[in-house]
């Protein structure tokens, strides 16, 4: 069975600080998905990057970054230079292969960037 | 372009009433998913189709919960009777193909906040 941890219920950084958002999952798959979601206050989840099990090359974006770690069975989500905008519940979520389209949802990491 | 709509925003009802949430997909996306959204239980998907077709429904909690799926372009979730332990923000999503095609993601609609008196 697919599962997704995020240990990390609540952050709390002060503007501009670089915060790491931890995502650790677990699959008997060979091959699978990974992926980060942001939800705002205003609620709507927003799609934030895909990662594919076979290309484990890590992938920036403007202040986002991700590490990708097979080893670790890893999949850590970073932002660089923090902004209060950037305050939202964060997902990750790991999709099988057999699983047909099925997203697992970790269960969030709320962070809070106060200026 | 138009995202996932969803209907109503919220909903306050009292239990034993029935609820009907409605989802129009992303045009041309074949695939849409319902999930529900708790304290308790985090984001958890109920049911997806596949060209209207249901695929699985192996998350739709008890036999309250129905969806149908009548055309391409619109969905339904209904809930009868409602109960309290149902107040929860239900999300529809869809996809252009499956999640095995390389960069495919499912594009999230609002999502309709329910409260059951």
């Amino acid at each position: 069975a697919q599962k997704v941890t995020q240990a990390q219920t609540e952050i709390s950084v002060v503007e501009k600080e670089d915060v790491t958002l931890d995502c650790v999952y677990e699959t008997r798959d060979t091959t699978y998905y990974l992926f980060w979601y942001k939800q705002p206050p205003s609620g709507e989840l927003v799609f934030l990057i895909r990662r594919n099990s076979f290309d484990e090359q890590n992938e920036i974006s403007g202040r986002y970054s991700w590490n990708f770690q097979k080893s670790t069975s890893s999949f850590n989500f970073t932002i660089t230079a923090s902004q209060v905008v950037d305050s939202a519940v964060y997902f990750c979520a790991l999709s099988e292969s057999n699983a047909g389209n099925m997203l697992t949802f970790g269960g969030g990491t709320r962070l809070m960037v106060k200026p | 372009d138009a995202g996932v709509i969803q209907s109503p925003r919220h909903e306050v009802t009292e239990m034993g009433q029935e609820v009907t949430l409605r989802c129009k997909p992303i045009s041309g996306h074949d695939y849409l998913f319902w999930y529900r959204q708790t304290m308790m239980r985090g984001l958890e998907l109920l049911i997806y189709f596949n060209n209207n077709v249901p695929i699985d429904d192996s998350g739709m909690p008890e036999d309250r919960f129905s969806a149908k799926m009548p055309n391409a372009s619109f969905s339904t979730l209904k809930i009868q009777p409602s109960e309290p332990r149902d107040s929860a923000v239900y999300f529809c999503a869809s996809s252009l193909v499956g999640l095995a095609a390389a960069q495919e993601t499912q594009y999230f609609g609002p999502g309709t906040r329910l409260l059951v008196l």
